[in-house]
């Protein structure tokens, strides 16, 4: 069984600095791993996807997530955060590209 | 486009009834699948549907548990004897079955067993 561990349950970050959410996971062969963000009383929204081709994903709202297969990490960053980014972030793993097995989330919020 | 629709959002049920939960998927969308969050965890796989059929169950609870996505209408998430411990979000999401197979979801219901 595949698992996925989100370091931080909660991280705070100024407006302007870098944003960095970790997360692991377990498996024996690359999965397809995903960054997904909710916002309070929404659904989650898709940030971006590694499928096996480029290592550096780069996904919406200037994020973007580094495969790191020797470190089995997917961690997600941001250059600069902005207010808008204050949200519940999912890491999450699928084998077969429909069962998505996800982290716990790390809420962030930005301070001002 | 409407996004995945949920309904209710919030569902207040007392020990022993029967909770219905329904996800219209996304237009053009013929496989739903549906997740649980339990407070301070992450989602978790239940039941993935494609119209009329079950394909994958394996993350259901054996018993009270059935869903279902008929020929018409929207998948139905059926929870039997509710019990406390089914409190949760409810989540549905959809997938138009292509190859890219992007999981679109809805904003969930909050069940909530007294």
């Amino acid at each position: 069984a595949q698992s996925v561990t989100q370091l931080g349950s909660h991280v705070s970050v100024s407006e302007g600095a870098l944003v960095l959410l970790r997360c692991n996971y377990s498996s024996s062969v690359p999965p397809y791993l995903f960054w997904y963000v909710q916002y309070p009383n929404q659904g989650l929204q898709l940030l971006l996807k590694y499928t096996s081709a480029a290592t550096l994903v780069k996904g919406i709202n200037g994020f973007e997530a580094e495969f790191k297969k020797s470190e089995t990490s997917f961690h997600l960053t941001k250059p600069s955060a902005h207010m808008s980014d204050a949200a519940e972030y999912f890491c999450a793993v699928s084998r077969n590209d429909y069962k998505l097995s996800f982290g716990a989330g790390t809420t962030v919020t930005v301070r001002a | 486009n409407a996004g995945v629709m949920q309904n209710p959002r919030h569902l207040v049920r007392r020990r022993g009834q029967e909770a219905r939960l329904r996800c219209s998927p996304m237009k053009g969308h013929s496989h739903v699948y549906w997740y649980r969050q339990l407070p301070e965890e992450g989602l978790k796989f239940m039941v993935y549907l494609q119209k009329e059929n079950i394909i994958d169950e394996s993350g259901m609870p054996k018993e009270r548990f059935s869903a279902e996505f008929p020929k018409e209408g929207p998948s139905i998430l059926r929870i039997q004897q509710v019990v406390r411990g089914d409190s949760a979000a409810y989540f549905c999401a959809s997938s138009p079955g292509d190859q890219s197979n992007e999981q679109f979801f809805g904003p969930g219901t909050r069940l909530t067993v007294l």
